[in-house]
């Protein structure tokens, strides 16, 4: 099971709309048993959880973020997504997607990150 | 939110010695109905993402070696690197899905 999400950095000026993409390689995504997840960590910083989806596309979002997050996924296509709205400087992190295995209610499988930069 | 506080923010452990890190809950994340702590750890080396070492607080992940084991209950919880190897020089965070949010520990890291 392996996450793919976009490798490099992304520069957004505050205000702008960040969206990730995230695609699903194996079995995972259809079987159940799974949430689908993005988290996030500042530049030398601890983690923070955005929120989940899972694969009938119902999501719970942090509600310190919950009026600019939207999360989705795409079925057939194997990939779920997140918008953030509305950036700031402090939204500067790297952003993983995650699976999240939710009968143990822990993240086991990890893309490689992000990095998002905000800044003027 | 559930706070998630570990001790201590840095340790040095010599080769082959045992190293202990701490964490600590605001409230208890034992779950009365299924009798387990919804708590985990994870270890995560400069420049990857956090690998997933215990959950339950005591299961050890697949594929993770055996001198790693999680303990405790209730809102006190350690993970023990029983014979450190150069290898484990990482950040290690405790993480809790008691309730949503999940929330991690501020993160210790091991040196040699």
């Amino acid at each position: 099971q392996v996450l793919q999400q976009e490798s490099g950095s992304r520069l957004l000026k505050p205000s702008q709309t960040l969206s990730l993409s995230c695609a699903v390689s194996g079995d995972s995504f259809s079987i159940g048993g799974y949430s689908w997840t993005w988290l996030r960590q500042p530049p030398g910083k601890g983690l923070e959880w955005i929120g989940y989806i899972n694969s009938l596309g119902i999501s719970y979002y942090n509600p310190s973020l919950k009026s600019r997050v939207t999360m989705s996924v795409e079925g057939p296509k194997k990939q779920f997504s997140l918008t953030l709205s509305s950036v700031t400087t402090t939204d500067t992190a790297i952003y993983y997607c995650v699976r999240e295995r939710t009968i143990a209610r822990a993240f086991d499988i990890w893309g490689q990150g992000t990095l998002v930069t905000v800044s003027s | 939110d559930i706070v998630m506080t570990q001790s201590p923010d840095s340790l040095a452990v010599s080769l082959g010695e045992r190293a202990t890190i701490n964490c600590k809950s605001s409230q208890s994340v034992l779950y009365s109905s299924d009798n387990k702590n919804y708590l985990a750890w994870y270890q995560q080396k400069p420049g990857q993402p956090p690998k997933l070492l215990i959950y339950w607080a005591s299961a050890r992940e697949s594929g993770v070696p055996d001198r790693f084991s999680g303990s405790g209950s209730g809102t006190d919880f350690t993970l023990t690197i029983s014979s450190l190897q150069a290898e484990d020089v990482a950040v290690y965070y405790c993480q809790q899905y008691f309730n949503t949010p999940p929330t991690f520990g501020q993160g210790t890291k091991v040196e040699i």
